[in-house]
C-alpha cells in the first residue's frame, strides 16, 4: 500500500514550457486534490475532485489544468509555465470511511526560471 | 471566510520539556480538525484528527483537543524529544463533509537535546 505517490520529485522549467504533475493514490478514495505550498503563504488549494469524472477550482486555480483520468490518478497540468508557479505542489486524497481524514503525497519541487 | 491561525510561529524548547501548540479559526461550524506534521522537504503526516463532536484524541506522547464554540484546538507534545522537530500544521473541514481543508501557516518546533 504506497498511499499518495507524486512524479516527479523535482522539475526545473522555463518561462513558457508546459508539464504535467502526476498524482495516484491507491487506498480507493473517492476525492483528490492538488495543492501549492509557498514559504509565508501556507498551503493553497488550487483543483480538486470530488468524485471520478468530476473537477473544481479552488483558491488558486490561474494558469493550471486538471484531469482525474479514473479513480486512482489525479493529474495537475502547467500550459504556460512562469516564475509565479515556483513552489512545492501536493497532492492529497480523502478518506470518507475514515472521517474524512486527508492524506498527502510527497510533493513536486518545482522552479519556472 | 474561514481563517486559520496557528501561534506561535517558531517554538524552541530542551528535550523533555511538554509542549503545547496553539490553532484558531474564525467560524466554529466545522467538520472535523486536522493536525499534520511536515518535516523538512517532505510531504504532510496526518497526526490527529478530532471530529466536530469530539473534545479530544490520543496517540502516544500527542493529545490534541477542540472547543468549537470558542474556535480553538491545541497539540499537546508530552516529554518532547530531538525527533519531534517539524512543522505541525493545524487544518480545519470547512463547509460540512464535502468542504475543503483551510490550512494554518504551522508553527515549526526545534527540541534542543
Amino acid at each position: 500500500n504506497a498511499g499518495v505517490t507524486q512524479t516527479p520529485k523535482f522539475q526545473v522549467l522555463k518561462t513558457g514550457q508546459s508539464m504535467t504533475l502526476q498524482c495516484a493514490q491507491d487506498m480507493n478514495h473517492n476525492s483528490m486534490y492538488w495543492y501549492r505550498q509557498d514559504p509565508g503563504m501556507g498551503l493553497r488549494l488550487i483543483y480538486y475532485s470530488a468524485s471520478e469524472g468530476t473537477t473544481d477550482k479552488g483558491e488558486v486555480p490561474n494558469g493550471y489544468n486538471v484531469s482525474r483520468l479514473n479513480k486512482r490518478e489525479f493529474s495537475l497540468r502547467l500550459e504556460s509555465a512562469a516564475p509565479s508557479q515556483t513552489s512545492v505542489y501536493f497532492c492529497a486524497s480523502r478518506n470518507r470511511d475514515r472521517a474524512y481524514e486527508q492524506y498527502f503525497g510527497p510533493g513536486t519541487r518545482l522552479t519556472v526560471t | 471566510k474561514q481563517e486559520v491561525t496557528q501561534i506561535p510561529a517558531a517554538l524552541s524548547v530542551p528535550e523533555g520539556e511538554n509542549l503545547v501548540l496553539n490553532c484558531s479559526f474564525t467560524d466554529s461550524a466545522i467538520y472535523n480538525l486536522q493536525w499534520f506534521r511536515q518535516d523538512p522537504g517532505k510531504g504532510l503526516t496526518s497526526l490527529l484528527l478530532i471530529q466536530s463532536s469530539q473534545r479530544e484524541q490520543t496517540s502516544g506522547r500527542l493529545n490534541a483537543s477542540l472547543d468549537k464554540s470558542s474556535g480553538r484546538s491545541t497539540l499537546y507534545i508530552a516529554a518532547s524529544q530531538p525527533g519531534d522537530s517539524a512543522t505541525y500544521l493545524c487544518a480545519v473541514l470547512d463547509g460540512g463533509s464535502q468542504g475543503n481543508l483551510i490550512f494554518g501557516k504551522g508553527t515549526k518546533l526545534s527540541v534542543k537535546p
